[in-house]
């Protein structure tokens, strides 16, 4: 069966430090990779998602940026946070074919930036 | 921007059917609707997905207009557990799922 990680469950993280999230998957082939944002009391929000290795596409301007060196691996980074970046980051991943597109989430990870 | 419209929040009582309305008057014709929900601090949980038909799964059942411009997510016998945010979602033209601010469902007993 298919999983997916996300670590740290938690962080806090001063203006201007750098940062990292990681996601990967375990149980499935080249899938899309997503990361999304939700900021306290909204919806989610898209901002990077990957059809394959190497492969990024941003849905919107910020001061974070993704790769994705493995098939299954998606990584969010940060070289200054900004007190704006605060929000609770979802990792999904969904396959490539087939009709549904259905959408599989990771744990998150809460961002605290101080 | 969402393409979804849902209430922002409704009460329903522990062992009644919760309905939770959505519109999305602009969907196309091959695109699905898809039910989601959120459990605090938790990842979007899915539900149900649908394109015409009716759909019933262990979960949930999902009734979908004629038209396609609005469905319906019912919760057949609501529990505490039930309480959550519910996102009616469509798809973007990336893949990905474009979420609303969904409607909080309050389970009480």
């Amino acid at each position: 069966s298919q999983t997916i990680h996300q670590w740290p469950a938690t962080l806090v993280q001063p203006v201007g430090s750098p940062l990292s999230l990681e996601c990967t998957v375990e149980g499935t082939s080249n899938p899309n990779l997503y990361w999304y944002r939700q900021a306290a009391g909204r919806g989610l929000q898209l901002l990077f998602y990957s059809v394959g290795i190497g492969q990024i596409s941003s849905e919107v301007p910020q001061n974070l940026s993704a790769s994705r060196p493995q098939d299954r691996q998606f990584i969010l980074s940060s070289k200054k946070l900004l007190l704006s970046d605060s929000g609770f980051y979802l990792c999904a991943w969904s396959l490539l074919a087939g009709p549904y597109n259905e959408q599989f989430f990771g744990p998150g990870t809460r961002l605290t930036v101080l | 921007d969402a393409k979804t419209t849902q209430p922002p929040s409704m009460d329903c009582a522990e062992g009644r059917a919760a309905n939770l309305p959505c519109n999305h008057s602009t969907i196309s014709g091959n695109e699905y609707v898809y039910w989601y929900r959120q459990i605090h601090s938790q990842g979007p949980q899915y539900i149900i997905h649908g394109l015409k038909n009716n759909e019933t799964n262990e979960m949930a059942s999902l009734i979908i207009t004629e038209d396609r411009k609005s469905s319906t997510l019912i919760l057949p016998h609501a529990t505490l557990r039930d309480t959550a945010v519910y996102y009616c979602i469509v798809r973007g033209s990336q893949g990905n799922l474009i979420f609303g601010k969904g409607t909080k469902l309050s389970v009480k007993p």
